[in-house]
């Protein structure tokens, strides 16, 4: 199992150009997000996905755009890249069950700068 | 949006010693708790969660306090290899499938 794998891993953009972040999972898991992770703010939710071709907004929504069309995969688009959006952005997933609690598995981070 | 406080840090304890974290949330409705430890440059992985009252696993213990609205994370006979960021993670709700993170703690273990 590969788990949760993040493409691209780093990347720079200039300012108003678009791009778009890769997330997929190979545990059949149901739910999957999209983080952001700034210095001293903590790991803050931008989008996530309670199924295939289900999303909905988290805490920072503003400036992204996601789409679920497989249950394994989970894209996250920037599209006019600012400034405010250089950071860390890391995918999650979790399997939907309470037996199996809420543990969420986190893909490797995408390092984005935004100049 | 629910409040997750923890301890500012950065703690620096030598190897051996005993270290504690502490982490205030503001959801009473939550019911399970996790620590997630965090390497430098990694992504957050899950230590150990607490639905009841405390668990144990090895050197560590974590503690929970319903009625304080408390969680701790007890580490014993620290290693170097136990230098990381830890994180306080306290679910929206009860059965919520979406976490609030606290800002982490940072540990550096020193020979």
């Amino acid at each position: 199992n590969a788990g949760v794998t993040q493409t691209p891993k780093f990347r720079v953009l200039k300012t108003g150009q678009s791009m778009t972040l890769l997330c997929a999972q190979d545990m059949n898991h149901e739910y999957m997000y999209w983080y952001r992770q700034d210095p001293g703010m903590g790991l803050r939710l931008i989008h996530y996905s309670v199924g295939e071709g289900t999303t909905a907004k988290g805490e920072v929504p503003d400036g992204y755009n996601v789409s679920r069309l497989k249950k394994q995969n989970f894209l996250l688009g920037l599209e006019s890249a600012a400034p405010s959006q250089t950071s860390v952005y890391f995918c999650a997933s979790s399997y939907f069950g309470l037996a199996k609690g809420n543990e969420q598995f986190f893909g490797p981070g995408t390092r984005l700068t935004v100049l | 949006r629910k409040e997750v406080e923890q301890d500012p840090g950065p703690f620096n304890v030598p190897e051996g010693a005993t270290v504690a974290f502490n982490c205030t949330y503001s959801n009473s409705a939550s019911q399970s708790f996790f620590w997630y430890r965090q390497d430098c440059r990694k992504e957050p992985k899950l230590l150990m969660s607490v639905y009841s009252s405390g668990n144990e696993d090895g050197r560590f213990t974590a503690q929970l306090n319903r009625a304080s609205q408390y969680i701790s994370l007890l580490i014993r006979d620290s290693k170097l290899s136990d230098s990381a960021t830890y994180l306080c993670v306290v679910p929206e709700g009860a059965g919520s499938y979406q976490l609030t993170f606290g800002k982490g703690t940072k540990l550096s273990v020193i020979p």
